[in-house]
């Protein structure tokens, strides 16, 4: 199993623009999550998924849009970039246990 | 909202001393707790869980503490060595998908 792989591993967006990042989980995992990591600071989640055509907000969700159309794939889509949203992104995948987390997306708005 | 923090942000160690790594929450309904490490560049690794309703729980070298008297969590990683080095995250969850992460604690392990 490749397990979870996210893509790009690095991005660099003028402001206003918009990019998708892809999540993909080989592991049949029900839930997906999207996190945002800012320097000194936690894992704050963005948005999340309990199955395939179910998705619902967490702490941080302005900004950002996700769809769950396949059990694969959770991408996190930014509709109009700002610096604010600079930051490393993680996805993350689980069945009943633990959490996978994918290497993550460093992405910066300038 | 409810939150979850670390008493320290940096800890140093000897290489093959004990490590303890701590964790205050502060909402008594999160009924679970997840230890996650965090190596430069990668995403977070789980280490162990505890379920609110035990007080202690062992892995490999890692035991965990929860003293929900006190809502405090503890790591404790026995016989540490250079590969241990990395931040070390607790997160609580509700009973759903909203895992909500400390700050972390940067573990620096001395040769």
């Amino acid at each position: 199993n490749a397990g979870v792989t996210q893509t790009p591993k690095f991005q660099v967006l003028k402001t206003g623009q918009s990019m998708t990042l892809q999540c993909a989980q080989d592991m049949n995992h029900e839930y997906m999550s999207w996190y945002r990591q800012d320097p000194g600071m936690g894992l704050r989640l963005i948005h999340y998924s309990v199955g395939a055509g179910i998705t619902d907000q967490g702490e941080v969700p302005n900004g950002y849009n996700v769809s769950r159309s396949t059990t694969e794939d959770f991408p996190l889509r930014l509709l109009s970039a700002a610096p604010s949203q600079t930051s490393v992104y993680f996805c993350a995948s689980r069945s009943t246990g633990e959490q996978y987390f994918g290497p993550g997306t460093r992405l910066t708005v300038t | 909202g409810e939150s979850v923090g670390l008493h320290l942000p940096t800890l140093s160690v000897q290489e093959g001393d004990n490590s303890i790594i701590n964790c205050a929450y502060s909402n008594s309904a999160s009924d679970y707790f997840i230890w996650y490490k965090q190596e430069s560049g990668k995403g977070p690794q789980f280490i162990i869980d505890i379920r609110s309703n035990m007080d202690k729980r062992q892995g490999q070298r890692v035991t965990v503490l929860l003293n929900k008297t006190v809502k405090h969590l503890s790591l404790q990683i026995a016989a540490t060595q250079p590969g241990d080095s990395a931040v070390y995250f607790c997160a609580e969850n509700f009973g759903n998908e909203k895992l909500t992460f400390g700050t972390g604690t940067r573990l620096t392990i001395i040769p």
